[in-house]
């Protein structure tokens, strides 16, 4: 039991459009990271988040955007879709920055057509 | 920049065979390393680490060593089972344990026959 639920499971969007795709943590956990996985491709980080604030950032432009909650759940928020958002996108949490990532939860399929 | 080449797949083995996956990485100081496995219809998860050179991580009958002087990190396991098939990722994280930012390679799908 992994402890990571991440909501929708699928979802199909427009070019342009905006998405808020969510992840509820482990319980304890109060950090979390978001990765984008390309079809065929390893994750990428996204970023990072730690007690409601990001505490690091990979090569993804603004339109990326992410909030944590006090309860250490997550959103990830991308605006003005492009089709090459098209991803699975992976949440993970762990008991702080510096601890290892034990699992990630199952993912959210984006599609943008 | 960080960056991990990981061994191009499928591999398709018959039940007991004896598996390697390579993994080779670029990175500046020294990152701790990871091998995550991803079972059908699961998220990843993480399968072994090792935090410095020449440490040797291990877990479910899986090893793989740290070698820094030919910068890989390799999978290995000598009898695998055909619940052993999934898709394994080589990443690389921060020095001194960290594994904030991660650098994953591509995957390599590994296929166990009976």
């Amino acid at each position: 039991e992994t402890g990571v639920t991440q909501s929708p499971t699928h979802l199909i969007k427009t070019r342009g459009q905006q998405v808020t795709l969510r992840c509820s943590s482990q319980s304890g956990h109060n950090t979390v990271s978001w990765y984008q996985q390309a079809l065929g491709q390893g994750p990428q980080f996204i970023f990072q988040y730690y007690r409601e604030e990001e505490n690091g950032r990979g090569n993804f432009p603004p339109r990326f955007s992410g909030l944590q909650f006090p309860n250490y759940s997550s959103e990830l928020n991308v605006n003005a879709l492009e089709l090459d958002d098209s991803a699975l996108y992976l949440c993970a949490s762990s008991l702080d920055p510096s601890s290892d990532i034990g699992y990630f939860g199952p993912g959210t399929r984006l599609t943008v057509t | 920049g960080n960056s991990v080449t990981q061994m191009e797949g499928p591999v398709t083995l018959s039940e007991e065979a004896f598996l390697t996956i390579n993994c080779t990485y670029t990175a500046t100081g020294y990152p701790s390393l990871f091998w995550y496995v991803q079972y059908p219809g699961e998220g990843l998860q993480l399968l072994l680490k090792a935090t410095k050179a020449d440490d040797k991580g291990s877990n479910k009958g899986f090893e793989a060593t740290y070698r820094k002087e030919t910068t890989s990190f390799h999978l290995e396991k000598g009898s695998v089972q055909v619940s052993d098939s999934a898709v394994y990722f080589c990443a690389l994280g921060g020095s001194g344990g960290s594994n904030y930012k991660l650098t994953f390679g591509k995957g390599t799908l590994l296929t166990v026959n009976p």
